[in-house]
């Protein structure tokens, strides 16, 4: 099976960097994903990492190393329209596209 | 817009009265996905189509079943809720090749069970 570990929550004040862990097992790995979901709202996608390394996109970073079955998001230049949950998700290489998502991590962003 | 649209937004049901829930997608992806989150939790995949491929998850209780009859619709039915079967239902596609693995969600629907 799967399981993912992260933060239940995070808090950090606007401008600053934050960083949200996410520890994986499973059977078979394809990639790890990032999505944001704010309160009443979908998930929406911010990133995938298949390969080891650091993923840039704007203010947003995702790493991987696969031999550690670990992955993080690094936010920069935080702002309050940053506070919403953040899943990682795997895709696991059990046949199909099934795809896992961790518990979630909260994250306040204060003034 | 390319989009994934599900309805209703906000469907209640009595207690053991079936329900569908339904999702459209003008994506044209192979992948449709089903997933039941409750306050607070992560999504929980229930099932997913690869094209009419189904594949279910092995937690996914027998009161829940899906329909897919061509490649823009799927549907979720619960045949008797219950109380615990309150979430929001979300929908969610992806292209279904090697790439992001990015999954496109719907808005989702509330689901209230009285």
């Amino acid at each position: 099976g799967q399981s993912l570990e992260q933060p239940s929550e995070v808090t950090a004040v606007e401008g600053a960097i934050v960083q949200i862990n996410c520890t994986y097992q499973t059977s078979g790995f394809y990639g790890l994903s990032w999505y944001q979901q704010h309160d009443g709202g979908a998930p929406t996608f911010l990133s995938y990492n298949a390969l080891d390394g650091l993923e840039e996109t704007g203010r947003f970073s995702s790493f991987l190393s696969r031999s550690d079955s670990y992955g993080y998001l690094l936010l920069q230049e935080l702002q309050m329209k940053d506070s919403a949950s953040y899943f990682c998700a795997v895709r696991a290489n059990t046949g199909g596209f099934k795809t896992i998502f961790g518990a979630g991590t909260r994250l306040f962003v204060k003034a | 817009d390319a989009m994934v649209i599900q309805n209703p937004r906000y469907q209640v049901t009595q207690f053991g009265k079936p329900v569908t829930l339904s999702c459209s997608q003008t994506l044209n992806h192979n992948v449709m996905y089903w997933y039941q989150q409750k306050s607070s939790q992560a999504p929980k995949l229930l099932f997913h189509y690869y094209d009419k491929d189904f594949n279910n998850e092995a937690d996914t209780p027998d009161n829940f079943q899906s329909r897919r009859p061509n490649t823009s619709f799927c549907f979720l039915d619960i045949r008797s809720p219950g109380l615990g079967d309150a979430a929001m239902y979300l929908c969610a596609t992806n292209r279904g090749t090697s790439g992001t693995n990015e999954q496109f969600f719907g808005p989702g629907t509330r689901l209230t069970v009285l």
